[in-house]
This record gives C-alpha cells, sequence and structure tokens, in this order.
C-alpha cells in the first residue's frame, strides 16, 4: 500500500529552527508538495520538490531524497503565525495526490 | 479575485437526506477535485475531473457523485447522506490537470446526524 509518514505534533520556540520530516512509500513519484494549513482553514501550497536536494523559498526550504523516500520542510527565524499543521503529499505513478497526515506545529513565545 | 468558493460554509443534515455541496472557480483552470479531511487522516480524494465534460473516481468514491457541466462548476451530491460522510469537504483545482500544483477552496464543514 502507499503510505506517508509525518509526526503529528511538535513544538518549537518562536525565533527558533524546526525542522518537519516526511517519510514516503508510493507506487512511483512523480513529486513531492507542501502545504501549510491553519485550523479551521484550507490548505495552501508552500513547496515542490521533484529532484533531489534543497529548494529555499525565503524563511522556508524543502529537502527531498529520492532514493531514501524522505523530505523535509525546514521553517527558520520561527514567527507565532507559523503555528500551523504542515501536510506533505506525493504525486503517484498515476498523478495522484497521496497525503500524510500533517504534522501540527506548535510555536511558543 | 475569489479563486476557488464553497457553499454552504457548513451544514448540519440528516441522515437519509440529500446534499450537494456547491464549488466555483474563477480561475479557468482545467482540472477539479473533491477531497474529505478527517482528524488523523491525510486528505482522501473523493472524485476528480481533469476537463469539463469529464470525471473519474478517487480513491473513497462510494455514495458521492460530481458532474462538470462547465470548466467552472464542480458541484459533489451525497444521495442519501450517512453519519460517516461526517467530514471537512474540500473542493481543489489545477491549471491544467494532475502535473500542477492545486489549489483549495475554503471547504464545507458537513455533520451528518
Amino acid at each position: 500500500g502507499q503510505n506517508i509518514d509525518q509526526p503529528t505534533e511538535m513544538t518549537a520556540t518562536e525565533g527558533a529552527i524546526v525542522q518537519i520530516n516526511c517519510t514516503y512509500q508510493t507506487s512511483g513519484f512523480n513529486g513531492l508538495f507542501w502545504y501549510q494549513q491553519h485550523a479551521g482553514e484550507a490548505p495552501t501550497f508552500l513547496s515542490y520538490n521533484v529532484l533531489d536536494g534543497l529548494e529555499e523559498k525565503g524563511r522556508f526550504s524543502s529537502f527531498l531524497s529520492r532514493s531514501k523516500g524522505y523530505s523535509y520542510l525546514l521553517l527558520k527565524e520561527l514567527q507565532m503565525k507559523d503555528s500551523a499543521s504542515y501536510l506533505c503529499a506525493v504525486r503517484d505513478s498515476n498523478y495522484q495526490l497521496i497525503w500524510g497526515a500533517g504534522t501540527k506545529l506548535i510555536i511558543k513565545p | 479575485i475569489a479563486g476557488i468558493t464553497q457553499a454552504p460554509t457548513s451544514q448540519i443534515l440528516a441522515a437519509g437526506r440529500r446534499m450537494t455541496l456547491r464549488c466555483t472557480q474563477d480561475m479557468r483552470h482545467n482540472a477539479m477535485y473533491w477531497y474529505r479531511q478527517d482528524l488523523g487522516l491525510g486528505l482522501r480524494l473523493i472524485h476528480y475531473s481533469n476537463t469539463a465534460g469529464t470525471t473519474g473516481k478517487g480513491e473513497v468514491p462510494d455514495g458521492y457523485s460530481v458532474s462538470r457541466a462547465n470548466t467552472d462548476d464542480f458541484p459533489l451530491t451525497l444521495a442519501s447522506a450517512v453519519p460517516s460522510q461526517t467530514s471537512v469537504y474540500f473542493c481543489a483545482s489545477s491549471e491544467r490537470g494532475a502535473t500542477d500544483t492545486q489549489y483549495f477552496g475554503p471547504g464545507t464543514r458537513l455533520t451528518v446526524l
């Protein structure tokens, strides 16, 4: 079966750095997405990786290793508004998105 | 710029009733999707449409139907609602199809009693 694993919850301090990991086992791979979802709101697109390596976008970076079936989202200079759930999704061989359950990130002052 | 709108925002429904969740996008995106999101689970695809006039089944299609008469609208119908369909429903769209990034509507919170 297809599986996406992420930690259920993480806590970090304002101003710090946090890394949210995602491991996957899917039938085929056509890219990995990270979305941010604030409580009661829609998921919003953060990043996309299809090749190995690091993609940087401001305070957020996303890394992919296809051989290890692994990705992480790195958030720097954490702000209170970064408190949200972070969803990892993999596009499989049928070009359908397989979603992880999400990681709830709690930022403390 | 509205993007994707969904209606209603929330609904409480008696079991056995028929319900249509509405989704409209103004981005002229070709592909549209319906997901449900349940606590502790990832988003699960219900139905999708790669272009107007075509639809396909996702991971959890049973009990749901869709239509895509035009580019902008993609309604989701529950023919006879059951309590297990209590969930948050998200509509999404992507510009050209499955190879593109998906953008989400604000969601409909549905409770079936």
